[in-house]
């Protein structure tokens, strides 16, 4: 069975700090890779799609690489309002990630 | 602007069905992928399954695949997840959400519909 791995679980940072969060996928699932933001009491927010396109709207500080099962998402400089829980998902058979969860330091 | 509006919150006994509805506005309904997720309290997103409108026919996970049932209606623009023989790990909260077409991550989602299971 396909699994997702993503790691940290949990991430401490600070305002400004250049944070990378990493999903490992069991099997290569090419680029078909999603990222998405979720804050307690919210939908989720799809971030980036296809490994490495930002969705419209959403900033710059954002990016997204990877190929085959390793991928990762990287925040360039943390802003108050970054600080959620991070989610990949792969969307050959849409199976998410276990999430990790932004805190401030 | 797209937007999916979902039914309100339920509150079901063990064994029994809950069927939640989720009304796309603002844009093309039939050619775009509505898929079903859940979240339940303090853990991760479980994607259920999903349907292309026009296609008719949906695609489940493993997991729930005996016991879901997702519709949806061209005439109103709205999909249906029906969940039957409830069990207390079925309370969660349900999300629709909207491929945005090609690879088909989700960029529209719903605003959830929270499920209780409880005698």
């Amino acid at each position: 069975d396909m699994q997702m791995t993503q790691s940290p679980s949990t991430l401490s940072a600070s305002v400004g700090d250049r944070v990378t969060i990493t999903c490992r996928a069991s099997q290569s699932i090419s680029n078909w890779l999603a990222w998405y933001q979720q804050k307690p009491g919210k939908a989720p927010k799809l971030l980036i799609y296809d490994a490495s396109s930002l969705e419209s709207g959403v900033p710059s500080r954002f990016s997204g690489s990877g190929s085959g099962t390793e991928f990762t998402l990287t925040i360039s400089s943390l802003q108050p309002d970054d600080f959620a829980t991070y989610y990949c998902q792969q969307y050959t058979s849409y199976l998410f990630g276990q999430g990790t969860k932004l805190e401030i330091k | 602007q797209v937007q999916l509006v979902q039914s309100g919150a339920e509150v079901k006994k063990p064994g029994s069905s809950v069927k939640v509805s989720c009304k796309t506005s603002g844009g093309t309904f039939s050619s775009y992928a509505i898929n079903w997720v859940r979240q339940a309290p303090g853990q991760g997103l479980e994607w259920m399954g999903r349907i292309i409108p026009v296609l008719v026919t949906a695609n489940y996970a493993q997991k729930v695949q005996d016991r879901v049932t997702i519709t949806a209606d061209e005439s109103t623009t709205t999909a249906y997840m029906e969940l039957n023989s409830l069990r207390s790990e079925d309370t969660a909260v349900y999300y629709c959400a909207r491929g945005r077409g090609g690879g088909d991550a989700f960029n529209v989602w719903g605003q959830g519909t929270m499920v209780i299971v409880s005698s």
